[in-house]
This record gives C-alpha cells, structure tokens and sequence, in this order.
C-alpha cells in the first residue's frame, strides 16, 4: 500500500499560473522526496526536505512539510507548458532506506 | 553519463514465455530497485538488492525473480509471464541513504499476450 498519497489525481492550469500539488502520508518519516516523469521516461528527483525542516526552495518550485498533519505541498510557480508531467512524492517510512511512492498528480500546463 | 540503462525498451511475450529485464547503473550505487508501473497505481516495489549478491522481496513479488551478480547489474526474470504482468517496468539506483535520491532508468514496455 502507498505510504504518500498526492492530490489532486489530475490538474490542468494555463501558463504562468502556479500549480500546488499536495502529499499526505501514514507513518512518521525522515525525508520526503518529490520527483517528476515526463510522458515515455523515467522518474527525476526535483527536490528533498528533511523532517526538521519546514520549507525549501528549488529555483520555481516550493516545498513544504508539515509533520504534524503528516503531509507536504509542492508549488511551481510561474508554470511553463514545459512543466507538463506527473509529480510523485516519496517517503521512507519508518526510517527505511526504501522510499515508497504515491500514485502521482499529473499536471497539464496550456500553453 | 549513461546513469541507468534499461534493456530492452519494448517487448511483447505470449503468456507462459519467459524473459529477462536488464539493469545497469554507472554509478557505483549500493541499492537497486525494480518498480512497476500500472495506470493509477503509481509506482509499486518489486524486488530490490542491498549490495552485491544481496536481493529482498518487495511490494508485489510474486512471478518474478531477480539476481544481482555484479554491484552494477540487477536482473529481473519473469519465469512464465501472465497478461497481469503486462506493465512498464523502471529500474533505478542509489547511494546507501534515505536522504539521497534515486536515479531511474526510462523503463521497459512490457506487453504479455
């Protein structure tokens, strides 16, 4: 079972609007990861927080975590239509070395 | 900088044939995984190796097997595929710590007929 789980499933928005895509998991973690898929590849890390931290920024993207709701949110700002893909978080619960994936929020940006 | 190379990119199997996937990372990478991917299943754990010589089952393992006979290569075998394993499979790899990423490879068709 998927420890993270991302909402929305789906999110459509026109270039230039920021789109925020959220990640709740179960269990108590060290690190929380976001990556991207582009259609027909494979998955590429974008950016990790640490549990004693609060937020972090990565150029356009934002993340933030909330240990005490046990979830996290990822805001592109300013989206390009080169943003279209699926964003998956990923948890290592429990401490384990093994990340578990979420089932992904895929983001459509219209040029 | 080839990263992780999965071959091959395509393949279709008739029900009952077996295969092999390859996985091979440059990276000198300790951890391996093997990852399917399902259509609003996200990605879900196969097998995984901790170190050469070293495999451990998953999420989902039955009806394949892997071996990891060199640091860089992890294999995964379907013995006698079934129409259920028709999927995308993604290899990827990583440094001994939950605070480093995984690299992936761009994954392999896989279609059981």
């Amino acid at each position: 079972s998927q420890q993270g789980e991302e909402d929305p499933q789906a999110l459509s928005i026109q270039e230039g609007e920021n789109a925020t895509m959220n990640c709740s998991y179960k269990t108590s973690i060290n690190n929380l990861q976001w990556y991207r898929q582009n259609s027909g590849r494979g998955l590429v890390h974008l950016i990790l927080i640490r549990s004693n931290e609060r937020e972090k920024h990565s150029g356009r993207l934002r993340v933030t975590l909330d240990t005490s709701k046990k979830s996290s949110s990822l805001l592109i700002t300013a989206s390009r239509a080169a943003d279209t893909a699926s964003y998956f978080c990923a948890t290592d619960a429990g401490g384990s070395y093994i990340p578990t994936f979420g089932r992904g929020t895929s983001l459509i940006v219209h040029p | 900088n080839a990263g992780v190379t999965q071959t091959p990119k395509f393949r279709v199997l008739k029900t009952g044939q077996s295969m092999t996937l390859l996985c091979a990372q440059d990276m000198n990478h300790e951890y391996m995984y093997w990852y399917r991917q399902d259509p609003g299943m996200g990605l879900r754990l196969i097998h995984y190796s901790v170190g050469e010589g070293t495999t451990a089952k998953g999420e989902v393992p039955d009806g394949y097997n892997v071996s990891r006979l060199k640091k860089q290569n992890f294999l995964l075998g379907l013995e006698s595929a079934a129409p259920s394993q028709t999927s995308v499979y993604f290899c990827a790899s990583s440094y001994v710590r939950s605070d480093q990423p995984q690299h992936f490879g761009d994954g392999t068709r896989l279609s059981i007929l």
